[in-house]
């Protein structure tokens, strides 16, 4: 079955610094999408992507969030100067045309320190 | 908006019996159901899903959900519960809308099975 895979898994970083979180999307997607996991909490939406655009964004999703897609198959999440709450898993996504099912990939653990 | 309510934030179940994780949801329009698990220190996996046609919907290690449109339910249950099966659970909605779909997540659910 095809899958949203995300990389790292895992990254540590101190506060301050910028991090991308990337992603390849399922290749026929259309799609693309970030969520947040705080440890112990829900999962929340951040922002969603459809023709080299931002179609939605959360509350969540201020200035310090970019997003992008530089070459036709990876989807990246940028913070632009981390902070202690910016520690999360963070969730990439993808769907396609028929929409009917949201694929989501492993996260990626995210620690600010 | 729609948005999703999960009653149970801990359900603790001895193995062998059955368990029901509830879940509720609101919506203004026709919607998608998911139950995703998550296990500990891993990623969201899709355990089952609605989205048209029969209301009991069944994932392969033998979980079932009823999707019941009147009590705007969807509550996950097993009749027979593993060790392997403890994990949390992520009830979901997603509204209809072309290949877009913005899911919103309940607040989980841990299932601590007992052995």
């Amino acid at each position: 079955e095809p899958e949203v895979t995300q990389t790292p898994s895992h990254q540590v970083t101190q506060m301050g610094q910028e991090v991308i979180l990337r992603c390849v999307p399922i290749s026929n997607h259309l799609y693309f999408y970030w969520y947040r996991q705080i440890l112990g909490q829900k999962v929340e939406f951040l922002v969603s992507f459809y023709n080299n655009e931002i179609s939605e964004k959360s509350e969540i999703f201020d200035d310090q969030f970019s997003v992008e897609r530089p070459d036709g198959s990876n989807f990246t999440l940028k913070i632009r100067s981390t902070k202690l709450e910016d520690s999360a898993m963070y969730f990439c996504a993808s769907t396609g045309t028929e929409g009917n099912t949201i694929y989501f990939g492993e996260g990626s653990w995210l620690t600010v320190v | 908006a729609q948005s999703v309510t999960q009653l149970d934030s801990q359900v603790p179940v001895f193995e062998e019996a059955p368990v029901e994780l509830r879940c509720n949801y609101s919506s203004s329009v026709s919607v998608y159901l998911f139950w995703y698990v998550q296990y500990p220190n891993q990623g969201l996996q899709l355990l089952l899903k609605y989205l048209s046609g029969s209301t009991l919907v069944e994932s392969i290690n033998g979980f079932e959900a009823e999707f019941n449109k009147s009590q705007t339910s969807f509550h996950l249950r097993k009749p027979s519960v593993h060790i392997s099966d403890t994990a949390e659970y992520f009830c979901a909605v997603s509204e209809r809308s072309g290949g877009y779909q913005k899911v919103t997540f309940g607040i989980g659910t841990k299932l601590q099975v007992i052995p």
